[in-house]
């Protein structure tokens, strides 16, 4: 089956600095890449998606990137603010409709103000 | 308001109890999902339904069951629980026939359960 492995595990940074995140997938198949924000206590919400026929995608602070040649997809995050701390997961799916998901173990980001 | 429900919020279990959680949607998705997360390992995958009487296992499938007798309701049974068990639970659900929707997994709110 798949194989989502996500880089760093906790991330600091600075208020207004930016964050990245890293997953790489191992089924070239793979053609689906959602990425959840879970705030503390709160359930995981999809914040930005990506499918295989697209290199980039951003919206407002938020962009994703995509290398199907690499298999690997990172989360960009501009301008951080407090409130962008959360726990960030990665995850891939594979076929011409949403199916299951593939998570990886993700991101702790801590934005200091 | 559309969604998933899940109940209960939190329980508290003794170990060799039977337990099911429960999860309801109203968004007529095809496809459930019942997924434990665990500090550092991230969401694990249960158990799956692709759609109403179909069931499929996941990742970390022992100790529990699911069914699926109509596409809103998808419990998920602890037969005899364990203090391994002992997790935060999520439900979820997607429309896997409808193409480029882009919606994702829905997620309930979770349930804190502890085996004592």
């Amino acid at each position: 089956g798949e194989n989502v492995e996500q880089h760093p595990s906790t991330l600091s940074v600075q208020e207004g600095d930016s964050a990245v995140i890293k997953c790489t997938y191992s089924d070239s198949a793979s053609n689906y890449f959602p990425w959840y924000k879970q705030e503390l206590g709160k359930r995981p919400q999809l914040i930005i998606d990506i499918r295989s026929n697209v290199g980039e995608k951003k919206d407002q602070r938020i962009a994703v990137t995509l290398n199907k040649t690499a298999k690997h997809f990172s989360l960009h995050i501009t301008e951080t603010q407090p409130e962008d701390s959360a726990v960030y997961f990665c995850a891939a799916s594979r076929g011409s409709t949403l199916g299951r998901l593939y998570f990886g173990r993700g991101t702790q980001l801590t934005v200091w103000p | 308001i559309a969604g998933i429900t899940q109940a209960p919020t939190s329980q508290i279990l003794a170990a060799g109890r039977r337990m099911t959680l429960r999860c309801t949607q109203d968004m007529r998705h095809n496809a459930m999902y019942w997924y434990r997360q665990d500090l550092g390992l991230g969401l694990r995958l249960i158990h799956y339904s692709n759609t109403a009487g179909t069931t499929g296992k996941g990742e970390v499938p022992d100790g529990y069951s699911v069914s699926r007798a109509n596409t809103d309701d998808f419990p998920l049974t602890l037969a005899s629980a364990v203090p391994s068990q002992t997790s935060v639970y999520f439900c979820a659900s997607s429309d896997i026939f409808t193409p480029g929707t882009g919606s994702g997994y829905t997620f309930g709110s979770g349930t804190r359960l502890t085996v004592v």
